[in-house]
């Protein structure tokens, strides 16, 4: 079955780069995603790359995939305090209906 | 535009309770989830729905039952709640089509004692 596994936690400093990894096994997925869930809330959509892109730049957030090795990242330059959070990677399954598995999620702390 | 919206936010209950979960989404969406989410293992589906009047069974359906007899609501039921069902529950819900984007309610807290 379809797995996505991202480390749990990561610590950066206000100013520097955040890379968070995932890896995921569904060679078929054609959607991968980034979800971000601040505390108390609902997870959002933060990005997503569609298969057959290598890379997806959304002002601050870049998004490299690379199917090979079935390995996605997320990079946020000039990480703020307002991005602690989780972030959810995902992938969109060609099951029968529109099935996203979502890995275990990166607690993303920022410190000032 | 309300979204996704849950009720109740919190909730306790003893072993053995029932209780049913509403979640509402006023974006016309044919697809809706139940999820869980548990400390250190993600978002685990529970049931999903294609459809009013469908429903299936995601990853983890034991111990829950759900209905969609309106589009607009989904709603999750457990008949016999167990201290394992502690967990906070998400209501998410999408198009049917590309890049099929989840939209997540702000979750219900239950606690099973």
């Amino acid at each position: 079955g379809e797995d996505v596994e991202q480390s749990l936690f990561l610590s950066v400093r206000e100013g520097d780069s955040s890379v968070i990894n995932c890896t995921y096994t569904d060679s078929s997925s054609t959607y991968l995603y980034w979800y971000k869930q601040e505390p108390g809330a609902g997870l959002q959509l933060l990005t997503y790359i569609f298969s057959n892109m290598d890379m997806k730049q959304d002002q601050r957030l870049t998004v490299l995939l690379n199917k090979k090795d079935k390995h996605l990242s997320l990079r946020i330059a000039d990480t703020q305090t307002g991005d602690s959070a989780i972030y959810f990677c995902a992938e969109n399954s060609s099951g029968g209906y529109q099935k996203v598995t979502f890995g275990t999620g990166t607690k993303l702390q920022v410190i000032p | 535009n309300a979204g996704v919206t849950q009720t109740p936010k919190f909730r306790v209950l003893k072993t053995g309770q029932s209780m049913t979960l509403l979640c509402a989404q006023d974006m016309n969406h044919e697809y809706m989830y139940w999820y869980r989410q548990d400390p250190g293992m993600g978002l685990r589906l529970i049931h999903y729905s294609v459809g009013e009047g469908t429903t299936a069974k995601g990853e983890v359906p034991d111990g829950y039952n759900v209905s969609r007899l309106k589009k607009q609501n989904f709603l999750l039921g457990l008949e016999s709640a167990a201290p394992s069902q502690t967990s906070v529950y998400f209501c998410a819900s999408s198009y049917i089509v590309s890049p099929y984007e989840q939209y997540f309610g702000p979750g219900t807290r239950l606690t099973v004692t």
